[in-house]
């Protein structure tokens, strides 16, 4: 089975300043999906990033990227020029790329972000 | 276009109650996935219909159920209520091919008394 470590249970980055969360997972499959999920004190649940694991190039949208290494299988998320809105647990989730059982999603425990002033 | 979306909000129920939590998908989506999310045991998959077949279980007892309708629209239904139900119950929804990205409802906050 699956999993997903978040050893960063929380973290805290100045305004403008830049951060990155760690996520490591462990699989013996060789096609698979992550993500990078944001959940604000709202609660609903945002993705922020997206990869492949059969690109080599590290995803980005806007100021969030990733380090995808997947001999190492890690996939650590940098926010850049964080603003106080990037406030918010961090999910990073595990997806396998293999049919019938491809629509679950494997969650780590979460990383709280604060974002100070 | 229209977002997950996912009723009640909040519920409060008692010991051995049953309750019934409905999502309606993003317009065009025909697979729908139910989550738990707790304090204590974090995100963890209850199930995923498509097209209203459940296409795959997770590790729950079976007072955990749900179904699909032919719009897409997917009730999960709990019965027997137990306090460790209490939860947030995200409801997820994607187009329906393996290689999608899931998409978030706000949640229903269940509490069992």
């Amino acid at each position: 089975a699956q999993t997903v470590t978040q050893s960063q249970p929380e973290m805290s980055v100045q305004e403008a300043e830049t951060v990155t969360l760690s996520c490591t997972y462990d699989t013996s499959e060789s096609d698979y999906y992550l993500f990078w999920y944001k959940q604000p004190p709202s609660r609903q649940m945002i993705l922020v990033i997206r990869q492949e694991a059969y690109k080599q190039q590290n995803a980005t949208e806007n100021r969030f990227s990733v380090n995808f290494q997947k001999a190492a299988k890690s996939f650590s998320l940098k926010i850049s020029d964080s603003q106080l809105g990037d406030a918010a647990m961090y999910f990073c989730a595990y997806r396998t790329a293999y049919t019938g059982t491809a629509s679950k999603l494997t969650f780590g425990t979460g990383t709280r972000l604060q974002v100070t002033l | 276009k229209a977002g997950v979306t996912q009723t009640p909000r909040y519920l409060i129920k008692t010991r051995g109650q049953q309750v019934t939590l409905s999502c309606s998908p993003i317009s065009g989506h025909r697979s729908v996935s139910w989550y738990q999310q707790t304090p204590g045991q974090g995100l963890q998959f209850l199930f995923e219909y498509f097209s209203e077949t459940q296409r795959n279980k997770g590790n729950f007892p079976g007072r955990f159920s749900g179904r699909q309708f032919s719009n897409s629209r997917s009730e999960m239904n709990v019965s027997t209520l137990e306090l460790g139900d209490s939860a947030l119950y995200l409801c997820a929804s994607s187009l329906g091919q393996d290689a999608d990205t899931q998409y978030f409802g706000p949640g229903t906050r269940l509490t069992v008394l």
